[in-house]
């Protein structure tokens, strides 16, 4: 069983599209994220949500919006897509944000924005 | 700002060589430190070191964390071409993310 999946593996799109990436766990974890791997290979952390609750939105452009319909889930709607969104987005989850637990990362998807 | 650098950026070795890894931080709230490894695709979880001068091991790999002089070292023993792969450093900053440094690419050559 996958822990942590995300879909599609695979994204190519136009310019100016909106496209949704979807997460789940399924390790009960309270606490789920969203990174962008850019080419150089940073992570860089995009959002968190703690129990369905946003904590953390790192000064990412509002075209980006997570949804978490329950904690199990976290969802990343991008609206207008630009070349330089193009990018490997990886979606984690973790116990709970005050626990000292590791993050756990899904396969990732390679968003290609022509 | 919070930042964490690694070092060296690649590395290139031949099997059954030892190759030592290193990461240094400057963050205002340590949580912990942790060591991933990516291959193709997901970042795999090796260690989390959260006190100084306590090793932690699997089979061929360990690392160790100074928390005084801020950094951390993996080292991997008797490489293989498995351990071909970009080792991540992170550190949780005890606001909920992992800031990362920008990797090591180590190639294991037969």
């Amino acid at each position: 069983d996958t822990a942590v999946s995300q879909t599609p593996k695979y994204l190519v799109t136009q310019m100016g599209n909106d496209k949704s990436i979807k997460c789940e766990q399924n390790l009960g974890h309270d606490t789920m994220y969203w990174y962008k791997q850019d080419s150089k290979k940073f992570l860089k952390i995009m959002f968190s949500y703690n129990n369905k609750e946003l904590i953390i939105n790192e000064t990412v452009p509002n075209r980006f919006s997570p949804k978490s319909p329950d904690k199990a889930h976290l969802n990343l709607h991008i609206n207008s897509l630009e070349l330089g969104d193009s990018a490997v987005y990886f979606c984690a989850s973790s116990q709970d944000v005050l626990m000292n637990t590791e993050a756990f990362f899904g396969q990732g998807t390679r968003l290609t924005v022509v | 700002e919070d930042k964490v650098v690694q070092s060296p950026l690649s590395l290139v070795v031949h099997e059954g060589d030892t190759v030592t890894l290193n990461c240094s931080y400057e963050v205002t709230n340590f949580r912990s430190l942790l060591w991933y490894k990516q291959e193709k695709k997901a970042p795999t979880f090796l260690f989390m070191l959260t006190s100084s001068g306590i090793e932690k091991k699997s089979g061929r790999l360990s690392s160790i964390l100074d928390k005084k002089e801020l950094f951390s070292i993996l080292n991997i023993t008797a490489t293989q071409t498995g351990d071909s792969a970009v080792y991540l450093c992170a550190v949780d900053n005890q606001g909920g993310k992992l800031i990362f440094g920008q990797g090591t690419e180590l190639s294991v050559k037969p």
